[in-house]
């Protein structure tokens, strides 16, 4: 059964300081990984990733991919009180329709 | 131009009730998905839609649960005999189509049962 853990599920951290949240996944024939930012109910789209090794970065935050080691990090620097959100990463397999496979999340609360 | 827009954007019903729950897409996206989140947990696949027709519905938990997209762009998921266990957020996503894996989504219905 595919499965995607993500790591920590939660945590509290200051203004200004770096976190690093975690993702892991088992999933059969493997095309692509996906993190979204939800606030409140809309999941917002971040990042897309396929090929390990290449980071994608945009502003504060950034993501790598490693297959060898089935796993994704979502970085986010000088962290600020709007980060706050439920940080979710999925797994897109090679099979005729794409539909997403969530972890359950990491809840990020930033505090000033 | 707008995105992935859902109503209601609350709902509460009694326990054996019949519920609709619509969403329109990005204009121009072909591919559609509804998918469930319960309290404390990811969202979690119900249905798929290429075009007008359900190419993949593995994730319905029961037949209580129907979707339809009959013009191809707005789509209904129709749940009968509602249960409180149906309780949740329902989402919607879009996407350009097949080669694209990137889903767009809709600030979901939350559907309380009581």
């Amino acid at each position: 059964e595919d499965k995607v853990v993500q790591s920590p599920l939660s945590l509290v951290v200051h203004e200004g300081d770096t976190v690093t949240l975690n993702c892991s996944y088992e999933v059969t024939n493997f095309r692509s990984l996906l993190w979204y930012k939800q606030e409140k109910k809309a999941p917002t789209f971040l990042f897309m990733l396929t090929s390990s090794g290449i980071e994608k970065k945009s502003g504060r935050l950034s993501s790598i991919l490693d297959k060898k080691e089935l796993s994704s990090i979502l970085n986010i620097t000088a962290t600020q009180t709007g980060d706050s959100a439920i940080y979710l990463c999925a797994v897109v397999r090679m099979e005729y329709g794409n539909k997403l496979v969530f972890g359950a999340g990491t809840i990020l609360r930033v505090k000033s | 131009g707008a995105g992935v827009s859902q109503t209601p954007s609350n709902k509460v019903t009694e326990k054996g009730k019949y519920v609709e729950l619509r969403c329109d897409p990005i204009s121009g996206h072909t591919a559609l998905y509804w998918y469930r989140q319960s309290l404390g947990q990811g969202p979690e696949f119900l249905i798929y839609f290429q075009g007008t027709g359900a190419a993949d519905d593995s994730g319905l938990p029961n037949d209580r649960f129907f979707a339809v997209r009959p013009e191809g762009s707005v789509s209904t998921l129709k749940i009968q005999r509602t249960e409180r266990g149906d309780s949740a957020v329902y989402l919607c996503a879009s996407s350009a189509g097949l080669e694209s894996d990137t889903q767009y989504f809709g600030p979901g219905t939350r559907l309380t049962v009581l």
